[in-house]
């Protein structure tokens, strides 16, 4: 089955640095999305990615989707106490169930201010 | 629009009690999903509904779990009997599925969060 892994677990830091999420998958990804869970809430959508390199931005965040679309990563530039929360990716993979989504673990993050 | 709306917030019941979980979601989409997070396993696609008929169940534990959707705007999600590794947040998602169904985005509800003592 599709293995997905998502590092790092837990990422602490300081206000104004920047951080990254890393979502490998096993197998070749029909597309990925992104959600964010803040404490106590529920996953909210904030990206999908399609194309094979594609770099997608959100303000402060940017998104990849690598060449051989297997991975992809969030990084967020300058953080602020309200990026705090889960970050999960959630691949589709190519060939399969189109509605499956496979959640990552996600990676929690914490912003000292 | 309200978005996905889950009933109870917040369940708290005895090992041995039926659990009913229950989800509207948003008009208009004709797919429905349930997941159970916890810490350990994470995020797990429980069951999903395209046009009210469970097209895929493969992720329910076992027997004691099962789910319905009698219509668009209702689903439910029963556990009978409860066990104290039932404890989790559920989480009911709903999308509208298109032609070729790999674009949709799924809006997530605000969880029950169950408690089996």
């Amino acid at each position: 089955g599709q293995q997905v892994m998502q590092i790092p677990q837990y990422q602490h830091v300081q206000e104004g640095e920047d951080f990254t999420t890393y979502c490998n998958s096993s197998t070749t990804l029909s597309n990925i999305q992104w959600y964010k869970q803040r404490p106590g809430g529920h996953p909210v959508f904030l990206i999908q990615l399609v194309k094979s390199g594609e770099v997608k931005k959100q303000k402060r965040l940017t998104f990849q989707f690598g060449e051989a679309k297997k991975n992809s990563s969030l990084h967020i530039t300058a953080t602020q106490t309200t990026d705090v929360g889960t970050y999960f990716c959630a691949p589709r993979r190519s060939g399969g169930s189109n509605y499956k989504l496979t959640f990552g673990k996600g990676t929690l993050l914490t912003v000292n201010p | 629009d309200a978005g996905v709306i889950q009933s109870p917030r917040h369940e708290v019941t005895e090992m041995g009690q039926e659990v009913t979980l229950r989800c509207k979601p948003i008009s208009g989409h004709n797919s429905l999903f349930w997941y159970r997070q916890t810490m350990m396993r994470g995020l797990e696609l429980l069951i999903y509904f395209n046009n009210n008929v469970p097209i895929d169940d493969s992720g329910m534990p076992e027997d004691r779990f099962s789910a319905k959707m009698p219509n668009a705007s209702f689903s439910t999600l029963k556990i009978q009997p409860s066990e104290p590794r039932d404890s989790a947040v559920y989480f009911c998602a709903s999308s509208l599925e298109v032609a070729g169904g790999w674009e949709e985005t799924q809006y997530f509800g605000p969880g029950t969060r169950l408690l089996v003592l």
